[in-house]
Formats: C-alpha cells, sequence, structure tokens
C-alpha cells in the first residue's frame, strides 16, 4: 500500500514569494491533515479535511495560509506571502479511522 | 483542551542499555495515546498506540508503552538500544472523537552511545 506522498520535498523563497505544497493522502482516507513543524517542536495542526470539507482551521493563519482539497482526494496548502517565521516543515497526514499517517514532509526555508 | 508533556528534550543512552522516554498527558475526556518517531528528514512513523484496550501496549521495533491512568502517563521503553534507534520521538494525545486531532508533545532526542 502506498503511503502519503508529498511534494516538493525541499522549497526555499524569498519572504514575500508565494509558494505551494501538494499532499497525495492514502487511498481511501477520507482524512486529511496539515501540519507545520518548527525546528526542534512537535508538530502543530494547521487545518483538518474530512473529505472536501473543512473540520477544524483554527490554527491556520488565514491571512497569509490557505488550504483546499478539491475533490476529497489530493490537497494543496498555499502560503502567500511568505514570512521569515513560516521557515519549518509542511507535513501531511492523512486517516481513516484513529490513527495517522504522516507522508515525508516538505521543508520549508524563507530567507 | 489536552496536552502533552515530554520530560528530556534529549536523553543519552549506552547501546545495551534500557530505554525510557517519558511522557505525560492530560485530558478531560479518555485518551488515545501514541508514540511516532522521526528519522532525520523524514515524516513521523507510527510505533505503538493506545485506544482503550490493553494497557500494556507493544510496537515496532522492540519499542513498547503502559497507559497509567492514575499517573496520567505514558512511558515508552525498550530493554536493550540498539544503534538505529537514534532518532526523534514523539508522543501525542487526541480523545478519539473530533476527526482524532493529535497534539503533540515536544519530541525527545533520543541518541545512543556505542
Amino acid at each position: 500500500e502506498a503511503g502519503v506522498a508529498q511534494s516538493p520535498r525541499y522549497k526555499i523563497i524569498e519572504k514575500r514569494q508565494s509558494v505551494a505544497f501538494w499532499c497525495n493522502p492514502i487511498s481511501g482516507h477520507a482524512t486529511l491533515y496539515w501540519y507545520q513543524q518548527i525546528l526542534g517542536q512537535g508538530p502543530k495542526l494547521l487545518i483538518q479535511f474530512q473529505n472536501n470539507g473543512v473540520v477544524d482551521d483554527s490554527q491556520l493563519p488565514k491571512d497569509r495560509f490557505s488550504a483546499e482539497r478539491l475533490k476529497g482526494v489530493d490537497s494543496t496548502l498555499k502560503i502567500q506571502p511568505a514570512k521569515l517565521e513560516d521557515s519549518a516543515v509542511y507535513l501531511c497526514a492523512s486517516s481513516l479511522k484513529d490513527t495517522q499517517y504522516f507522508g515525508p514532509g516538505t521543508r520549508l526555508t524563507v530567507l | 483542551a489536552q496536552s502533552v508533556t515530554q520530560l528530556g528534550s534529549h536523553v543519552s543512552v549506552s547501546e545495551g542499555a534500557l530505554v525510557l522516554l517519558r511522557c505525560n498527558y492530560s485530558s478531560s475526556v479518555p485518551p488515545y495515546l501514541f508514540w511516532y518517531v522521526q528519522y532525520p528528514n523524514q515524516g513521523l512513523q507510527l510505533l505503538l498506540k493506545y485506544t482503550s484496550a490493553a494497557t500494556l501496549v507493544k510496537g515496532i521495533n522492540g519499542f513498547e508503552a503502559e497507559f497509567k491512568k492514575s499517573e496520567t502517563s505514558f512511558h515508552l521503553t525498550k530493554p536493550s538500544a540498539h544503534m538505529s534507534d537514534a532518532a526523534e520521538y514523539f508522543c501525542a494525545v487526541s480523545d478519539g472523537n473530533a476527526g482524532n486531532m493529535l497534539t503533540f508533545g515536544g519530541g525527545t532526542r533520543l541518541m545512543v552511545k556505542p
């Protein structure tokens, strides 16, 4: 069974630029999550989707971050414009029941 | 609200020694508890989980954890450390509902000395 796929794996941008990350969850997993993991910290949930609807986005900085999950499968997370403090690893996870399975993450560096 | 505290951001053990990584949680509802491992430049891999069945949970790579409600703890152990166990370990809690949102601890970096 294929795992959660994410791309790109690494991205370097300058502040005020925009960036987008892509996630393809495990087939059949209805729930999809995006996390932000700052160096030296545990992951923090940004947004959770159930199929193509948002369940929780209370910790998503909506002035600059947006996410969508068209057709309830793939998802994209966008940052526009990026700030220095957005440098982090962005993890995507999916779940069918009580266990989340994580992708390899996208490491974003904002200069 | 739920929270997780992992005591010790860095733990160092000798190869062959006991591994003990501590995790305490707070939750207003019966929790589901998880341990994940993260190797450099990789995502999180599930080690084991507690979802209200047996309190002693066995996971992959020889790890196990015991749920102790009275102590609100879910410590991770392994009898004998191997060099390949060197990684970052995260404890997480969810309430089993509300989409199973995970709250993570700050992580513990395990170093294994030869």
